[in-house]
């Protein structure tokens, strides 16, 4: 069983639509959370940093965490074509070379159609 | 743009050779991160370097070898290339001057690399 569980989808909206993106993860040392969009044929992009439990929003961005269910998600607001892409959750622990080492999940293809 | 840089940005080999990818991290950011990315294992963390010392290792093969340079700069070495080491590797790199830091991490483009 991998340590961080992410349906790969794949997941298609309409434009304006409320898109929720979860993982589940299973080492209780993680307490740091990420979330990454990848483009085709592009690097990841940091899009949402959280540590431990709570919620983050940045636009129509949100981002959560319930580590007692050990349970993220991003919620994306008025989804647009342009957010079309892989989403991918990361994780990583705290505490000597914790830090840094990110642990991903598979990813879920997004898209977003007129 | 991340400010991350990779070369080459593809790269096309035959089994059994060896391959130098090239990554410049961000201007100032001290910590440089490798992971290789394939359809099957998807985004995995290899090694990390901070100012020159590896810091970090996950999952990297023996065939594998990386290293920072005083410029920051960083090479991974593949040697001894199979078949399934054809996937894309990515740079990152963070400031790390706080422990959180370093999980703010910028990915490069990328190298694609293919084994004959």
């Amino acid at each position: 069983q991998k340590e961080v569980e992410q349906d790969p989808g794949p997941l298609s909206v309409p434009e304006g639509a409320i898109v929720s993106l979860n993982c589940t993860y299973s080492n209780s040392a993680f307490q740091y959370f990420m979330w990454y969009r990848q483009y085709s044929r592009k690097g990841p992009e940091l899009l949402m940093y959280t540590y431990s439990s709570g919620n983050k929003e940045d636009g129509r961005f949100t981002a959560q965490v319930d580590k007692s269910s050990k349970y993220i998600s991003l919620f994306i607001r008025d989804s647009q074509p342009s957010d079309s892409a892989t989403y991918l959750c990361a994780m990583s622990g705290a505490g000597g070379t914790s830090y840094g080492k990110l642990t991903f999940g598979q990813g879920t293809i997004l898209t977003v159609h007129p | 743009d991340s400010g991350v840089t990779q070369t080459p940005k593809h790269l096309i080999t035959a089994t059994g050779q060896r391959v130098t990818l090239r990554c410049s991290p961000r201007s100032g950011d001290l910590s440089v991160y490798w992971y290789q990315q394939s359809l099957d294992q998807g985004l995995q963390f290899l090694i990390q370097y901070y100012n020159g010392e590896e810091r970090a290792k996950g999952n990297i093969l023996e065939r594998f070898s990386a290293q920072q340079f005083p410029d920051l700069h960083s090479e991974l070495n593949l040697s001894s290339l199979e078949l399934g080491d054809s996937a894309l590797y990515f740079c990152a790199s963070s400031g790390g001057l706080a422990g959180g830091l370093y999980n703010e991490q910028f990915f490069g483009p990328g190298t694609r690399l293919t084994v004959l």
